[in-house]
């Protein structure tokens, strides 16, 4: 059972910005970073955004993210075909001393 | 660069234990770094199992505690996840990962799950 909510799926066309959301709770999201994992078709999990909106090196800037109390998104701007995969939102949760993620939203690029 | 492979049978009975290794080349895994177990099982989404640090601490996913030992061989810059009692439920591709942090006077910084290996398949049968 998924302690973050992220909504199934999300849909755009290329050059569209989409956006994804993650809801957590107050010992998850509101106390700590939201992290955000890319998932494509085949491939490894890749950590997209660190420490709530912080890009790691090779992520593009079409990518980017925010927080708000237990509330996050994902905001992909510039939709590209090759975007298409599973994005992940993850969190420390102290009341468990762990990593909690959410169930995951499939993103398509009509 | 920081690589990271699973190794371990593909194939577990079930009510078994699952044992799977992870070994980490490009880094010591003595390092301020935490070492994640991570797995998705068909159809679902990312689950963390629990991690450990070199000095033997361990955290572990509150649903899976029971039965899920995570332990570290610093000699052979491994670490490795047990897990007894296995079901169908067990099936999933099981990720190791480096859990990156930093320490900066009292307080500690996470980065996420920053390094992955492959994957492997473990199918209980």
């Amino acid at each position: 059972q998924s302690l973050l909510t992220q909504p199934p799926s999300a849909s755009g066309t290329p050059g569209q910005r989409v956006t994804i959301s993650c809801s957590g709770t107050s010992s998850s999201l509101e106390l700590n970073s939201i992290y955000w994992y890319q998932r494509l078709p085949g491939m490894v999990p890749k950590l997209l955004i660190s420490k709530t909106s912080q890009r790691p090196s090779g992520v593009p800037d079409r990518f980017s993210a925010s927080k708000s109390g237990t509330s996050g998104s994902l905001a992909i701007d510039g939709l590209r075909s090759e975007d298409e995969g599973d994005y992940f939102c993850a969190a420390w949760d102290d009341s468990v001393s762990g990593w909690v993620f959410g169930g995951g939203t499939k993103l398509t690029v009509l | 660069q920081v690589y990271l492979q699973e190794s371990g049978p593909g194939l577990v009975k079930s009510s078994g234990t699952l044992s799977l290794t992870c070994t980490v080349s490009g880094a010591y895994i003595r390092s301020y770094n935490w070492w994640s177990w991570v797995r998705q099982s068909p159809g679902q989404g990312l689950e963390w199992i629990g991690e450990v640090h070199h000095s033997g601490s361990t955290n572990y996913n509150p649903s899976l505690e029971s039965r899920v030992t995570i332990s570290v061989d610093k000699s052979r810059n491994q670490f490795s996840l047990r897990m007894n009692s296995v079901t169908a439920a067990d099936t999933a591709v099981y990720y190791c990962a480096r859990d990156k942090r930093e320490q900066m006077g009292p307080i500690d910084y996470y980065y996420g799950l920053d390094v992955w290996g492959p994957g492997t398949t473990v199918i209980v049968s």
